[in-house]
């Protein structure tokens, strides 16, 4: 069936340093891959996202990659601040079902 | 207006009761979304409204009713619920169903007692 799978679970990094999240899907006809942070007591809020005709997508500090051909999807992000820190979800979207699909989430810490 | 909206914030029933969770939203979205979300886990969905018709139901309790009144409201009616059930229960929309953002709203706190 239709999974996500997202590493690592928990992240911490210095402030300043970079993050990586990565995520795997498993329908190769899923063709949309949002990310979305949940602070704590908020709602999801995307913060990008990426189609499957597309390689790499980049917004400020911010970037996704995405390799078809593996099934990956990255979370790049660079200069972490403190408020950085949160709960970041990956997602997938399957045509056939209309439906997303989330990773089990990576609690981000960003220590000052 | 760029937001999803839901009432309450808070709600606890007993076991017996019937309540509904409300979402709106004003943004033309045409597709709707119920989904549940338990603490430290990712938001699971229940069902998908496209205009005002559900296309999705995964295999949610009975005790779980959805309604979509019209393209801009989405009921989720509660009854007979268990203890297990209380979860925070998030609306969001999109313009379509695939290949688009979903906007959340922030969610009633469902406890069961």
């Amino acid at each position: 069936g239709e999974n996500v799978e997202q590493h690592p679970s928990t992240l911490s990094v210095q402030e300043g340093d970079s993050a990586v999240i990565k995520c795997t899907y498993s329908d190769s006809a899923s063709n949309y891959f949002p990310w979305y942070k949940q602070e704590l007591g908020k709602r999801p809020q995307l913060i990008i996202d990426i189609r499957s005709n597309v390689g790499e997508k980049k917004d400020q500090r911010i970037a996704v990659t995405l390799n078809k051909t593996a099934k990956h999807f990255s979370l790049h992000i660079t200069e972490t601040q403190p408020e950085d820190s949160a709960v970041y979800f990956c997602a997938a979207t399957y045509t056939g079902g209309f439906k997303t699909i989330f990773g089990a989430g990576t609690r981000l810490f960003v220590k000052a | 207006d760029t937001e999803v909206t839901q009432t309450p914030k808070h709600l606890v029933m007993g076991m017996t009761n019937k309540k509904s969770l409300k979402c709106e939203q004003h943004m033309g979205h045409r597709a709707m979304y119920w989904y549940k979300q338990k603490a430290k886990k990712p938001p699971e969905l229940m069902f998908v409204y496209s205009y005002e018709k559900l296309s999705i139901n995964e295999s949610v309790p009975s005790r779980f009713s959805p309604e979509c009144p019209n393209s801009s409201l989405l009921n989720l009616h509660l009854h007979a619920l268990q203890p297990e059930d209380s979860a925070l229960y998030l609306c969001a929309s999109s313009q379509q169903t695939v290949s688009s953002e979903q906007y959340f709203g922030p969610g009633t706190r469902l406890t069961v007692t």
